[in-house]
Parts: C-alpha cells; structure tokens; sequence
C-alpha cells in the first residue's frame, strides 16, 4: 500500500494563478482532510471530509476550496494564489472521523512558494 | 478552543541516550486524545504514540513512552536508547472526544520540537 500519496511535490506560482494539490489514499478511509504547516507553527486544519460526498471548513479555510471527487481523492484548490499560502501542505486520511480510537496518516506534503 | 504548546524549539541528544520532550496543553475539555508525531526530513508525518486521556497509565510504544499528567495538563514524550533515525520534528497533538469516546476528528497541534540525534 503507498498510504497517502500527493501532487505535486513542490510547486512555484506568481501571485493570482491558480493551481490544484492532489490527495490519494488507498487505505479505504472514509474521512479525509488538507492542512498546512508554516514555520514556528503547528498543522492548522483547512477543511475536511467526514465521508464521500461532505466537505466542512476548518479552522483556516479562507482562500481555499475542496472537492471530494471519490473515496480515495481529495483536492484542494487555490483559485488566486497570495504569498500568504506560502506553505507545506499536507493531506491526511483516518478511518472514519469520530471513530473511536480514530488515527490519522499523512501524506509526504507538497511544498507551494507563491511569489 | 484548546491550545498545544511546546516550549522547545530544539533540543539534541546523543546516541543511545535518553530525551523527554514537553508538550503542555490548555483545554476546557474532559475527554480527549493526546499524540505525538513525527515529521522527518522526507516531510511526511508519521505517529509515534497516543493517549487516551481517561486512561491513567501511560502509553509505551517500544523506546517511546509518554509521561500523562492530566491534572497539569502537561504531556511529555521520553524517547530511549536515541537513533539516529530518531532525528526529526516532533509534534504533540490534541483530540477532543465526546463521552463516548467518539472523537470529533481535528487535531490541534503544537508548534513542533526539532530533535537532532548526534553519533
């Protein structure tokens, strides 16, 4: 099993482009989530999906948007990219969000540098 | 809301000694899940140990254990016998849970540790 995987790995744009961050899994997770990881911070959660079919906002969700395309994908999209999404973006996935017991697993990141 | 706090930017160790890394925690919460994670340089973040906040006795995963002190809310990871694999950011992380133990999902974590193993 390759876990969570993410593209791209690393990623340049100018300011007001847009691009798309891909997530996988091949767990059979139910629930799925983006957060990105600054520096002298902890992860901040972006948005979520409980399950197919649901998105719900985290705790910073302004300048995003997400699609949950199947069970396995889960994309995160910046319509008009600002340097403060300079980031290390993470995608994770658990079992089933609320779940007893409920652990999560993480992607390798993808590194976005906006200009 | 609930606030995680490490109050170590960095801390290093030798191989095959011993380092406890802090982690304490704010929360108005009873019932919660408590972890740390590892972030290596390949950037991907891996779990290292969890916590079950009714549970009093402390979670061990082979070198890692954890010292829980809920009353102080204070949630330290000792790591034995140091890699040099063990090199990496560790992050502690919280959890809420309802009564039943079913949690809400989204974790809450600390501004990360950076552990460098020395040979």
């Amino acid at each position: 099993n390759a876990g969570v995987t993410q593209t791209p790995k690393f990623q340049v744009l100018k300011t007001g482009q847009s691009m798309t961050l891909q997530c996988a899994q091949d767990m059979n997770h139910n629930s799925m989530y983006w957060y990105r990881q600054d520096p002298g911070m902890g992860l901040r959660l972006i948005y979520y999906s409980a399950s197919e079919g649901t998105t719900d906002k985290g705790e910073v969700p302004n300048g995003y948007n997400v699609s949950r395309l199947n069970k396995r994908e889960f994309s995160l999209r910046l319509e008009s990219a600002a340097p403060s999404q300079t980031s290390v973006y993470f995608c994770a996935s658990s079992h089933l969000m609320g779940m007893v017991r409920e652990t999560q697993y993480f992607g390798p990141g993808t590194r976005l540098l906006v200009l | 809301a609930q606030t995680v706090t490490q109050s170590q930017p960095e801390m290093s160790v030798q191989e095959a000694e011993t380092v406890t890394l802090s982690c304490t925690y704010d929360t108005s919460e009873s019932n919660y899940y408590l972890f740390w994670y590892k972030q290596p340089p390949s950037r991907q973040m891996i779990l290292v140990i969890r916590q079950e906040a009714y549970k009093q006795q402390n979670a061990t995963e082979n070198r890692f254990s954890v010292n829980f002190q809920k009353a102080a809310k204070s949630f330290s990871l000792k790591i034995s016998d140091s890699q040099l694999g063990d090199t990496a950011m560790y992050f502690c992380a919280f959890m809420k849970h309802d009564a039943g133990g079913t949690s809400y999902g989204k974790l809450t974590f600390g501004q990360g540790t950076i552990l460098t193993v020395h040979p």
